[in-house]
């Protein structure tokens, strides 16, 4: 059980471009999904908690406006970077945490490429 | 602000050799999780620990949470090259918000 999605594993886009990543919780429901970025051989920094039906709250130094999160149901929650450029280029990873317990479980990430 | 100081950052050793990772943070944490994650993909949970002084093994993994719940340990006996990957130590944050507060990670790369 606990298995969350993310759609696409992969993106390459142009500069400019605006970039949508989902994220999903495939067998239970998820109140708090979170949204991490991860540079190469480097921990995971998160970027913000999202809770269904609120708004993101976002970690600071995170631009609200160029990181974009919805999360419209208990199972999706999605991720848009905005106006992307190469400096964004980088790994997301999606988690999402079961009611009352204290543990996350990771999507399998997204490697993104702006050009 | 809690924190993790993960040890060590990079570990490279021959199959067969024992390993021992350190979490440590001078705030007491309510649970601590160990992930392992491999290049491109998520990390995947490995254990949860909740009680101080609890030990948990998975194979040949043997995890310690500190009697104090600030610190705990991942000792591998007899590395594998399957063992090679980035290993995350995680402690759910006090505010009670569901965020986890991350070790700087530990890059294994086991030799055959």
């Amino acid at each position: 059980g606990a298995v969350v999605s993310q759609h696409p594993s992969r993106v390459i886009c142009k500069s400019g471009t605006s970039v949508k990543i989902e994220c999903r919780s495939l067998d239970f429901q998820a109140t708090t999904m979170f949204w991490y970025r991860q540079f190469p051989k480097q921990s995971l920094m998160l970027m913000a908690t999202s809770n269904e039906g609120s708004k993101a709250t976002y970690e600071q130094g995170v631009e609200k406006d160029k990181f974009l999160i919805n999360h419209a149901s208990l199972t999706l929650s999605t991720l848009t970077v905005t106006s992307a450029h190469p400096e964004d280029s980088s790994f997301y990873i999606c988690s999402a945490d079961i009611a009352y317990q204290e543990t996350q479980y990771f999507g399998p990430g997204t490697r993104l490429l702006v050009l | 602000t809690q924190l993790l100081e993960q040890s060590p950052q990079f570990l490279s050793i021959q199959e067969g050799e024992n390993l021992t990772v350190y979490c440590n943070s001078s705030s007491v944490f309510s649970s601590l999780q160990w992930y392992r994650q491999e290049p491109g993909e998520g990390p995947v949970l490995l254990v949860t620990v909740v009680t101080g002084g609890e030990v948990k093994k998975l194979k040949r993994l043997t995890f310690q949470f500190g009697d104090a719940r600030k610190d705990s340990s991942l000792h591998i006996t007899a590395a594998q090259p399957g063992d090679t990957g980035l290993y995350l130590c995680a402690g759910a944050d006090s505010s009670n918000t569901g965020k986890l507060i991350f070790g700087q990670g530990t890059t294994l790369q086991v030799k055959p």
